[in-house]
């Protein structure tokens, strides 16, 4: 099956610096999303990004499917940024299928 | 309701107790899913639904008993667990069955605890 790498696993920075976030699959792909997962569990969709660019305020995502990777940009971090990011990429034909996930890159912003 | 919920958020049961854990998904989707987050492990798919047939079991164990009546519920019925079974159960849904599949959008979550 696919295999998806984050990194890195673990990111502390303080508040108002900027990050980048790496996600590298071993497939062609054509569904690639980023998570962000609050303490309490919940997966909060950040982007839908089988690839090319999207903005959404202070965060960004790029894809570059023929070179088999997607980078999470988050700019002048926020306390409430802290987390864990997780990227999930599948490979469907037509029909549902399940996603696999990288392990996460925990961040923590600091004050 | 909106979304995609789950219940119940929190359960504790013992090795031979019975339980299920319910999803509901409000989005008008046709596909669901069930995922299992392990402490040491990444997020893990268990089971997917598309127009309530099953069509993709990752090899879990016959102690997991998934059931979807409609395309709108999704059940994961428990029994004679193990306490490595503990764990956070998501259920996510999606509208499939077309060219490209699209966004899943993930439910709270039930965490498991089996004594």
């Amino acid at each position: 099956g696919i295999q998806v790498e984050q990194s890195p696993p673990d990111l502390i920075l303080q508040e108002g610096a900027n990050s980048t976030l790496r996600c590298n699959f071993s497939d062609s792909v054509n569904n690639l999303q980023w998570f962000h997962q609050n303490p309490w569990g919940q997966l909060i969709n950040l982007f839908y990004i089988p690839s090319g660019t999207k903005q959404n305020g202070r965060l960004s995502a790029t894809t570059v499917a023929t070179e088999r990777y997607s980078l999470l940009y988050i700019s002048s971090s926020q306390t409430t940024d802290s987390g864990v990011y997780f990227c999930a990429v599948s490979y469907s034909g037509g029909g549902a299928d399940g996603l696999t996930f990288g392990k996460g890159t925990h961040l923590i912003i600091q004050p | 309701e909106t979304g995609v919920t789950q219940t119940p958020r929190h359960l504790v049961m013992g090795m031979t107790n019975k339980k299920s854990l319910k999803c509901e998904q409000h989005l008008g989707h046709n596909a669901m899913y069930w995922y299992k987050q392990s402490a040491k492990k990444p997020l893990e798919l268990m089971f997917v639904y598309n127009f309530k047939e099953q069509t993709e079991n990752n090899s879990v164990p016959s102690r997991f008993s998934p059931e979807c009546p409609n395309s709108s519920h999704l059940f994961l019925h428990l029994h004679t667990l193990q306490p490595e079974d503990s764990a956070l159960y998501l259920c996510a849904s999606s509208q499939d069955g077309l060219a490209d599949p699209d966004t899943q959008y993930f439910g709270p979550g039930t965490r498991l605890t089996v004594l």
